[in-house]
């Protein structure tokens, strides 16, 4: 069973656009909620998170937002760039992480 | 400071085979875990070492084991390979048991044959 519900699985973007990855979870234990970034060959590393009792959080061109009635939260990416290509995966933690599973985004020039 | 290293980066193995993977954390850093990712499942938690003890473990088969040295590098074994345990194992490193933030090594890509 999927403790972290990742759409889309795929997304193919303009330079520039906002791709916007979702993520859906059930269990309200959860208290930590990251993204990762994994570049082919690469492992995972560790791009924003965030904490259930904030809605919204940014960094850089980054920005998680957190709906704690809806058990949801999201990745927004401001003006992206195709270096910005990679999958993406959203996590939540009770005594383990569980990850969702990824989003390949593709930014075209 | 350098990362947290896995070795070897690539194995070829055959059915009932046992392999064991190595992982090295980030200096300082005390507690290690270890995932399993496939395209159709992610990353599934296998385990975590702090103090060269297990203390966490995901929902995997006794086949997959581990263990943790004093100098806070971890191992994994798992015997009698099967073909559906071909994946990237990827270990992840923190400065703490229970530390929210985990750094991840590059893995280890595993085919078994």
């Amino acid at each position: 069973q999927q403790q972290v519900k990742q759409s889309p699985q795929s997304l193919i973007v303009q330079k520039g656009g906002i791709p916007i990855i979702n993520c859906a979870y059930e269990n309200t234990a959860f208290d930590y909620f990251p993204w990762y970034q994994q570049f082919p060959g690469k492992g995972p590393a560790l791009l924003i998170a965030i904490r259930p009792d904030v809605s919204e959080k940014k960094e850089g061109r980054f920005t998680i937002s957190f709906n704690k009635s809806a058990k949801q939260f999201s990745l927004h990416i401001m003006d992206s760039q195709p270096g910005d290509s990679a999958t993406y995966f959203c996590a939540a933690r009770t005594r383990q992480f569980y990850f969702g599973t990824g989003t390949s985004l593709t930014v075209i020039p | 400071k350098a990362g947290v290293t896995q070795t070897p980066r690539y194995l070829i193995k055959t059915r009932g085979q046992q392999v064991t993977l190595s992982c090295s954390p980030i200096s300082g850093h005390r507690s290690v875990s270890w995932y399993q990712q496939t395209p159709g499942q992610g990353l599934q938690f296998l385990f975590e070492y702090f103090s060269e003890t297990q203390r966490n473990k995901g929902n995997f088969p006794g086949r997959f084991s581990g263990r943790q040295f004093s100098n806070s590098r971890s191992e994994m074994n798992v015997s009698t390979l099967e073909l559906g345990d071909s994946a990237l194992y990827l270990c992840a490193s923190s400065l703490i048991l229970g530390d929210y933030e985990q750094y991840f090594g590059p893995g280890t890509r595993l085919t078994v044959t």
